[in-house]
């Protein structure tokens, strides 16, 4: 099994500003994607971070609002940029070796913009 | 399009059976099954592959019908530590998991 963190775990933001989210995993994984939760909703997949190249962004998420890097095949970071109220949510960081594969999840970070 | 679970929610006694379903509009690879509990991150409880393989927990079991793109999970004789909410991810052709509309169970003593 594959252990995440998640750095912040909890932040409270201005408006305008940005959020860099931090995913750090334990062993070499093949995928990591990011995730955005609202309170007492599904989770939906924001894009697929690829190691080595562009994220894959899932439709009504753009690289200019949620910019993501995987420098190595360990760690990813997710921007949130020009933060709004609406931004307001938890983002999930996972990992796994493909969908034929256990995929795990970090712990999350809170953001709450204000 | 997200996969649908039903029921949306579920209150048991201790001891009790519980069936999950989730259905998807597309060709499903694989579905996981995941229970979270509230402020916690999702955790996994099983996968299970188009053709037969299965991989997971000891105490519950599911089902995986491809032709109909659903799943049912089983929660049998359920404990108060089953309480949560379960979400499917489905599997298509890619890499990347699709979670369901989601299931709120509450187990009571």
């Amino acid at each position: 099994s594959a252990v995440i963190s998640q750095k912040p775990s909890r932040d409270i933001c201005q408006r305008g500003t940005s959020l860099t989210i931090q995913c750090q995993v334990d062993s070499q994984v093949t995928m990591m994607f990011w995730y955005r939760q609202q309170p007492g909703q599904s989770l939906t997949l924001i894009a697929t971070a690829n190691q080595g190249s562009e994220a894959t962004y899932e439709s009504g998420f753009v690289i200019d609002k949620f910019p993501i890097s995987r420098p190595n095949l360990t760690f990813s970071t997710l921007t949130v940029s020009n933060l709004s109220p609406e931004d307001s949510s938890i983002y999930l960081c996972s990992a796994g070796q493909g969908a034929r594969e256990t995929q795990y999840f970090g712990p999350g970070t809170r953001l709450l913009v204000l | 399009q997200q996969p649908v679970q039903s029921p949306q929610a579920v209150i048991l006694r201790e001891g009790e059976d519980a069936v999950i379903n989730c259905s998807s509009s597309k060709a499903l690879y694989s579905v996981h099954w995941y229970r979270q509990k509230h402020g916690e991150a999702p955790v996994f409880l099983m996968i299970l592959l188009k053709g037969g393989e299965q991989k997971g927990h000891d105490k519950i079991s599911a089902s995986f019908n491809e032709k109909k793109q659903q799943s049912s999970l089983y929660l049998t004789a359920s404990q108060l530590s089953y309480s949560g909410t379960y979400f499917c991810g489905t599997g298509g052709a890619t890499n990347k998991l699709i979670f369901g509309t989601g299931t709120l169970l509450a187990v009571q003593p």
